[in-house]
């Protein structure tokens, strides 16, 4: 099986403007879920999803959003770029049979200027 | 609420030494409990977890870690280390039921010297 795929890998923007990420979770896995990594904060979890619903959302402000498709694909939009949103976006995906792993993507590097 | 601490944000071994890389978390209900390894410029690759029965879990890569409740712990340990392992490790907690995320420690970051 092919593995969680994130697009793009690498993504260069300048403060106010906005992004959108996009993730394509393994084969036949439903739940859809995003994280940030900062050298400063770690690893933090933005949102998960399942079933095209929002089911639980980290503590991040409300310019960071998100979204799942019936095909269980999911975007996450970033609106007003920060320099502090520069990190590493995490995509994980996972069955959702009770708490089955998270399998991570290789992730997408956004640096803001 | 649930955390995770990682004690030691960099942990420098021998090829061929032990490796200990300390977790203890923090949960208000029986946790499920993961370890991760990440690589420069990758993602995250699970090594192990525990969900429920016997508290020693075995991995990938030779890896294993022991959950031990009464010392809310769950240290990751192999017993030869290979320059191959040199990586940042990351412990993670779930709560289960509706808390569909993971909250992850800080990262370990080991050096396995020749």
């Amino acid at each position: 099986k092919a593995g969680v795929t994130q697009t793009p890998r690498y993504l260069i923007k300048t403060r106010g403007q906005q992004v959108t990420l996009s993730c394509s979770p393994i084969s036949g896995h439903r739940s859809v879920s995003w994280y940030q990594q900062t050298p400063g904060q770690g690893l933090q979890f933005l949102f998960e999803y399942f079933s095209e619903t929002q089911r639980n959302k980290g503590n991040f402000p409300g310019r960071f959003s998100g979204r799942q498709f019936s095909n269980s694909r999911s975007e996450m939009n970033v609106s007003t770029l920060e320099l502090g949103d520069s990190a590493l976006y995490l995509c994980a995906s996972s069955t959702d049979r009770g708490q089955e792993t998270q399998y991570f993507g290789p992730g997408t590097r956004l640096l803001v200027l | 609420a649930q955390s995770v601490t990682q004690l030691g944000s960099h942990v420098s071994v021998s090829e061929g030494a032990l490796v200990l890389l300390r977790c203890n978390y923090s949960s208000s209900v029986p946790p499920y409990l993961f370890w991760y390894v990440q690589y420069p410029n990758q993602g995250l690759q699970l090594l192990l977890k525990y969900t429920t029965g016997a508290t020693l879990v075995k991995g990938i890569n030779g890896f294993e870690a022991e959950f031990k409740k009464s010392e809310t712990s769950f240290h990751l340990t192999k017993p030869s280390a290979h320059m191959s392992d040199a990586a940042e490790y990351f412990c993670a907690v779930s709560s289960g039921g509706s808390n569909y995320k993971l909250t992850f420690g800080k990262g370990t970051l080991l050096t396995v010297n020749p």
